[in-house]
């Protein structure tokens, strides 16, 4: 059973460099999500794709993220001159698009990034 | 908007007793509700969710939940908890395409 993967686990950075994240769906899965999660938080939407489309984009996503999803397989989101503010985990959610926001979204272990 | 509330930030319970984690919801419309855990360090792992229909949802793990309208609640049930439950429990409601979670809740079993 292969579930929905994310690399890395762990990623420790100093502020101002640039990092990126891969995850890798379901294999049947056309929808694609990313949430970022903070410490006693629950997830917040980031963004999310169907198929290679990015169809939405939430206003925490600033200038500096960017995500990618080129043959509507994996993507990545690349985080660019990170800053402390940055450090969450970073989750990746993937689920099999047709029946709309009734659909389960199955998420990745995550990426646990510190920005120092 | 739609949006859920856990108001307990912690629940603790003995093993082998009852347990209800807590979920309200605020939505516009029918609304589709889930519940997740999560693990130290790790993922989401999806337990039930709501969609339509019966108002008791069973899930993974011996979980169930109970949609109630009249109240908007959408509360976590296990008859008999056991210490590896616990963990982080998230309320999750739908807007278009996103979940959108509650802060969370604590689940902590003692023996």
């Amino acid at each position: 059973d292969t579930g929905v993967s994310q690399n890395p686990r762990h990623k420790i950075t100093k502020r101002g460099q640039n990092v990126t994240f891969r995850c890798d769906p379901i294999s049947e899965h056309n929808r694609l999500y990313w949430y970022r999660q903070t410490l006693g938080q629950g997830p917040e939407f980031l963004t999310y794709f169907q198929n290679e489309a990015q169809l939405e984009k939430s206003r925490l996503l600033s200038d500096r993220f960017s995500a990618e999803r080129p043959k509507g397989s994996f993507s990545t989101l690349e985080i660019q001159r990170t800053e402390q503010g940055d450090s969450a985990m970073y989750l990746c959610a993937s689920s099999l698009g047709g029946s709309g926001s009734q659909e389960t979204q199955y998420f990745g272990p995550g990426t646990r990034l510190l920005v120092l | 908007a739609q949006s859920v509330a856990q108001p307990e930030d912690q629940v603790n319970v003995a093993e082998g007793n009852p347990l209800t984690v807590k979920c309200t919801y605020s939505v516009s419309g029918n609304p589709y509700l889930f519940w997740y855990v999560q693990y130290p360090n790790r993922g989401l792992q999806f337990l039930l969710k709501y969609i339509t229909g019966d108002n008791l949802v069973k899930g993974s793990y011996g979980f169930e939940a109970e949609f109630n309208k009249s109240q908007t609640s959408f509360h976590l049930k296990k008859p008999s908890a056991r210490v590896s439950d616990s963990a982080l429990y998230f309320c999750a409601v739908t807007r278009g395409n996103k979940l959108v979670f509650g802060a969370g809740t604590i689940l902590r079993v003692k023996s």
